[in-house]
């Protein structure tokens, strides 16, 4: 079944270091795919999404591209601040409507 | 905020007992969705209705149930409660159905922390 397998956490970066979180997908047929991001005490909300292979989804300076060769969609930033810190959730959405999320990584950016 | 709202925010409840949680979806969404996220199995996808009908069924136990009510607000029922159902129950909406390849934001709600003592 479709299923998504994120990077473990907590991921400890300093401020302005580049972050990568990985992402690999399994789905019958070719999902959307999403980043959420959770802060402290809050429900998720949409940070970025890719409808379709080599579909790059960008927002506040995070990135992540749909590579259909790797089962793929990483997340990137270049500069992480001390307001990235939060988790984040990795997510597909395939057939018959149902979504599936990774575990959460979580991100703590010291000043 | 996202204009998804749930009651209660937190709820404290025996083994064996039965809540409801509430859930009203942005205005103008006709889709709700219904999530739990524990510590040990992450953020699991429920169910989801679409303008008062079943769409979609993830996870969920058969003690479970929802609906969706004409005025568009959903409900979680949670019964026999067991201590394992301590979670956050997320609910989200969204405009349409979002089925197959369509990608249709869904809004999340700041859900209900359900405590199972």
């Amino acid at each position: 079944g479709d299923s998504v397998t994120q990077m473990e956490g907590p991921v400890t970066l300093s401020e302005e270091a580049c972050l990568t979180i990985n992402c690999t997908y399994t789905a019958t047929g070719y999902p959307s795919l999403f980043w959420y991001v959770q802060y402290p005490g809050e429900g998720l909300q949409l940070l970025l999404k890719a409808t379709k292979a080599d579909d790059k989804g960008s927002n506040k300076g995070f990135e992540a591209t749909y590579r259909k060769e790797t089962t793929s969609f990483h997340l990137e930033k270049g500069s992480v601040q001390v307001s990235d810190s939060a988790v984040y959730f990795c997510a597909s959405l395939g057939n018959f409507n149902k979504f599936y999320f990774g575990s959460g990584t979580k991100l703590n950016v010291k000043p | 905020d996202s204009g998804v709202t749930q009651t209660p925010k937190h709820l404290i409840t025996a083994t064996g007992q039965r809540v409801t949680l509430r859930c009203s979806p942005r205005s103008g969404d006709l889709s709700v969705y219904w999530y739990q996220q524990s510590l040990d199995q992450g953020l699991q996808f429920l169910i989801q209705y679409y303008n008062g009908e079943e769409r979609a069924k993830g996870n969920i136990l058969e003690r479970f149930s929802a609906q969706q009510f004409p005025d568009l607000h959903s409900e979680l029922n949670l019964s026999s409660l067991e201590l394992g159902d301590s979670a956050l129950y997320f609910c989200a909406s969204s405009l349409t159905e979002t089925s197959g390849p369509s990608t249709d934001t869904q809004y999340f709600g700041p859900g209900t922390r359900l405590t199972v003592l």
